[in-house]
């Protein structure tokens, strides 16, 4: 199994700040990389996929990087609605999610 | 407006059975695949099954394996979980999800979600 790590496993940021979030994969697993957005009690939401191409309705303030094995997912501007857990999901071979990286307010 | 609606999460003892159901609406269900993820309490995302339009492909993550089945009915625009031998370790909100991947073979990742169904397993 291809296993997902992120970091950090939780962030403390105000709005209007940018924030990184970095995802290792065990091995390479090119572009299938994809990042949700999970809000307390809420399903995910899909931000980005293939690494850097952005979900229909999602702000641009959510960009995605990276390929083989490390990957960034990164929220310029952070808004008051971008407070959440945020999860990476390999899809190259079977899916397997990151832990998570909880996004909390400073 | 793509909508997904889990239904079938109980209480249910350890040893048990339960058939989780998911009734799609508002794309063209049979062109998409679907997958399953699951969620136990605090806990993070867990991906646990997928099957194609045509159900001829189907796959399952290796802590399911042997125990779980997927299964859909398009005329019915539902998918289906049928789970056995439940452990206390699968107590979680399970979520339906359609894949937005053009590949009708292998799952691709999730773009549409239901809101979830909650499945405790406890003596």
């Amino acid at each position: 199994d291809i296993q997902m790590t992120q970091s950090p496993p939780s962030l403390s940021a105000s709005v209007g700040d940018s924030v990184t979030i970095t995802c290792r994969a065990s091995q390479s697993i090119g572009t299938y990389l994809n990042w949700y957005q999970q809000m307390p009690g809420k399903a995910p939401k899909l931000l980005i996929y293939a690494a850097s191409y952005l979900q229909s309705g999602v702000p641009p303030r959510f960009t995605g990087s990276g390929s083989e094995t490390d990957f960034t997912l990164t929220i310029s501007s952070l808004q008051p609605e971008d407070f959440a857990t945020y999860y990476c999901l390999q899809t190259y071979r079977a899916p397997h999610f990151g832990p998570g990286t909880k996004v909390d307010m400073k | 407006e793509v909508h997904l609606a889990e239904s079938g999460g109980r209480l249910v003892r350890p040893g048990g059975s339960l058939r989780l159901s998911c009734a799609a609406s508002g794309f063209t269900f049979a062109t998409y695949s679907m997958n399953w993820v699951r969620q136990a309490p605090g806990k993070g995302l867990e991906w646990i099954s997928y099957i194609n339009g045509g159900s001829t492909s189907v796959h399952y993550a290796d802590s399911v394996k042997g125990r779980f089945t997927i299964s859909r009915d398009n005329a019915k625009n539902s998918v289906y979980l049928q789970m056995n031998g439940l452990r206390d370790e699968d107590s979680a909100v399970y979520y339906c999800a359609r894949d937005m991947s053009g590949s009708y073979t292998y799952p691709g990742p999730p773009d549409y979600w239901g809101q979830g169904t909650l499945v405790t397993v406890s003596s």
